[in-house]
């Protein structure tokens, strides 16, 4: 079955650690995104790329770090500069660069606790 | 300022019709809408979107007002399965804003 996959559900990190949250895609879909999602609120795009290689920042881009080296992966980091990672991290996919104009899929979420 | 607007919460009965509401003032001529839903912990659901008709699928149907500045998801009739967080998404090309959300609750 195609889909997105994000891995691991729960992860709990010291602090001054960094972690690598998984996100894997066999949709074919060119286009990746993060997101953080905080209690009560609604999304907040943290990268996306739309091509292999290429990744642009989002909104709320600093403490975090991308790559694209494989249209199906797009692994996120969270890096010990970012000051509240306490979240549930979301990875989409979508068939077009940069638009929407088709269904996108969502992963199950990484809930990251730092401990 | 966020891109759109929504109620924070909203109820309604169960196998009665919702009508969701969304305001997006500033959506420029090429920004497509967007609805998704949101059960706890997990991820948003694709739901419905337009650019400019109203819209209809199994799920949902999509009414876009004709300046385009709000637009209304509508549930024929509500189950207790569309209890969720929906979210109303303008897709500018770049990027992504969802809204902060409508909590939906369908009282049995």
């Amino acid at each position: 079955d195609g889909g997105i996959t994000q891995s691991p559900k729960y992860l709990f990190r010291k602090e001054g650690q960094n972690v690598t949250l998984s996100c894997e895609q066999n949709l074919n879909h060119d286009a990746m995104y993060w997101y953080r999602q905080d209690p009560g609120q609604g999304l907040r795009l943290i990268y996306y790329s739309q091509i292999v290689n290429d990744f642009q920042k989002g909104d709320i881009a600093e403490g975090y770090s991308v790559s694209r080296e494989k249209k199906e992966s797009f692994p996120l980091t969270v890096t010990s500069a970012q000051k509240n990672p306490t979240a549930f991290y979301l990875c989409a996919s979508s068939p077009g660069q940069g638009r929407w104009n088709t269904e996108a899929f969502f992963g199950q979420g990484t809930r990251l606790t730092v401990v | 300022d966020a891109k759109t607007t929504q109620p924070n919460s909203m109820e309604s009965n169960e196998e009665e019709p919702v009508h969701l509401p969304c305001n997006h003032s500033t959506i420029s001529g090429t920004d497509y809408i967007h609805w998704y839903r949101q059960l706890p912990s997990q991820g948003p659901e694709y739901v419905i979107h337009g650019l400019t008709s109203n819209v209809n699928n199994r799920m949902a149907s999509l009414a876009i007002a004709e300046d385009r500045k709000s637009s209304t998801l509508i549930l024929h009739r509500a189950t207790l399965r569309d209890a969720a967080v929906y979210y109303c998404i303008l897709d500018t090309g770049n990027q992504f804003y969802f809204g902060t959300g409508t909590s939906l609750t369908v009282i049995p």
